[in-house]
């Protein structure tokens, strides 16, 4: 089974901080993404990455940066949280393209 | 502009009640169509892919089809597990780097 890790189910971060979300997967796939879910907004793509080192932005980057040093981990970082950025983060993985993404479970963050 | 809207919002069936979800989107040529399900504090979960007009695909009680301007997810005589949140995404043809998500439908099923 594809297992897509999230490195914490609940965060709470003050405004300004510098944040770090950690998404591992265990499947060797290429592909790796992020994005946030919100209600009645669904899923937005922030950032995707489909090489070590390789990165792209995705429809909501403005905030937000990613580092893909190792094939398995990708990380998204807040540089500095506001509570607009207060949401679900869901990390996701495939061996080819967008297609038939295998998700984690998840990090519901919290600004305040 | 580049769109995927699902209705209703929510759904109430009896168990057995069949019914279907739709998927509606506008984009500049469709590459793929993509169906999954969300259960409460849990990612998504990966059901369908469609990539032409007139592809069908089936799981179970779950029956996708797709037209050149929206998708149904049929459901035939659901059963109270198959309440959850279904997620429909699209990826457009000319732009490899998009990726557009519904905001879903939330389907409960009373036994």
């Amino acid at each position: 089974d594809v297992k897509v890790t999230q490195s914490s189910r609940y965060l709470v971060k003050r405004t300004g901080e510098k944040v770090f979300l950690e998404c591992v997967q265990d499947m060797d796939h290429e592909n790796m993404f992020w994005y946030r879910q919100d209600p009645g907004l669904g899923l937005r793509l922030i950032y995707f990455s489909y090489d070590v080192k390789m990165k792209e932005k995705g429809d909501i980057p403005e905030g937000y940066s990613v580092s893909r040093e190792k094939k398995e981990r990708f990380s998204l970082i807040l540089e500095s949280a506001s509570t607009n950025q207060t949401s679900m983060y869901l990390c996701a993985s495939t061996s080819g393209g967008f297609d038939e993404q295998y998700f984690g479970p998840g990090t519901r963050l919290t600004v305040t | 502009e580049d769109q995927v809207t699902q209705s209703p919002e929510a759904l109430r069936l009896q168990e057995g009640e069949s019914s279907s979800l739709n998927c509606s989107y506008t984009v500049s040529g469709l590459r793929g169509l993509f169906w999954y399900r969300q259960d409460p504090g849990k990612g998504p979960e990966f059901l369908f892919t469609l990539y032409s007009a007139g592809e069908e695909k089936e799981k179970e009680r779950l029956k996708a089809t797709l037209t050149k301007k929206e998708s149904f997810l049929h459901i035939t005589a659901p059963k109270p597990e198959d309440s959850a949140t279904y997620l429909c995404a699209v990826q457009p043809l000319y732009n490899f780097n998009k990726f557009y998500f519904g905001s879903g439908t939330k389907l409960n099923v009373k036994p």
